[in-house]
């Protein structure tokens, strides 16, 4: 069965810095990995998705990338802002025909001005 | 263009009442899904459906749940009869076919039973 980890589970920065956010997963075995931001009290915004075969994804100031074999991935936001506060999500899909996605937890993430 | 649509937003019942919650999934998309999200347990599936057919049921968590979907723009999900641990918030996602689509989430419906 998929187990999806997420550390830290929460996080505070100061506006600027780049930080890092972590995923790992427990079968290798995966189709797909998406990255998705969720603001309080609203539904998940997806903000990116490697596939397999794929190393890295980059949209804007956000870069994820994926390690199949060790079972992570990476969510790297540069300059942060008060405005990316948001709990973000991994997920992965472990099967081709089935859509099935299993969610981390989340990391609260906290950009102080 | 118009997100997923969930109705209602908020909803407060009693304990045995029956809940039904709806969803509207993006015109086109052809896989529907209704997860729910609690503090505990995280983010979970419950069900999808392709082309209006249910595809993996296996996280309904019992018989007092059951999901439909008539149509390409409409599915309910129905609790009978709701029990105060079904308290949490139900999102309904859709998207297209394909390995690079993304799933769509509606803002959910926050479900309190007393």
């Amino acid at each position: 069965k998929q187990e999806v980890t997420q550390i830290p589970a929460a996080l505070s920065v100061p506006e600027g810095e780049n930080l890092v956010l972590n995923c790992s997963f427990t079968d290798s075995a995966i189709y797909n990995l998406q990255w998705f931001r969720q603001d309080p009290g609203k539904g998940l915004t997806s903000l990116l998705l490697i596939q397999s075969s794929q190393r890295e994804q980059t949209s804007g100031r956000l870069n994820a990338s994926l390690d199949k074999s060790s079972g992570r991935s990476t969510l790297y936001i540069a300059a942060s802002q008060p405005g990316d506060s948001a709990t973000y999500l991994c997920a992965v899909r472990s099967g081709g025909s089935n859509y099935k996605l299993t969610f981390g937890k989340g990391t609260l993430l906290t950009v102080n001005p | 263009d118009a997100g997923v649509i969930q109705s209602p937003r908020h909803e407060v019942t009693e304990m045995g009442q029956e809940v039904t919650l709806r969803c509207k999934p993006i015109s086109g998309h052809d896989y529907l899904f209704w997860y729910r999200q609690t503090m505990m347990r995280g983010l979970e599936l419950l069900i999808y459906f392709n082309n209006n057919v249910p595809i993996d049921d296996s996280g309904m968590p019992e018989d007092r749940f059951s999901a439909k979907m008539p149509n390409a723009s409409f599915s309910t999900l129905k609790i009978q009869p709701s029990e105060p641990r079904d308290s949490a918030v139900y999102f309904c996602a859709s998207s297209l076919t394909g390995s690079n689509q993304p799933q769509h989430f509606g803002d959910g419906t926050r479900l309190s039973i007393l």
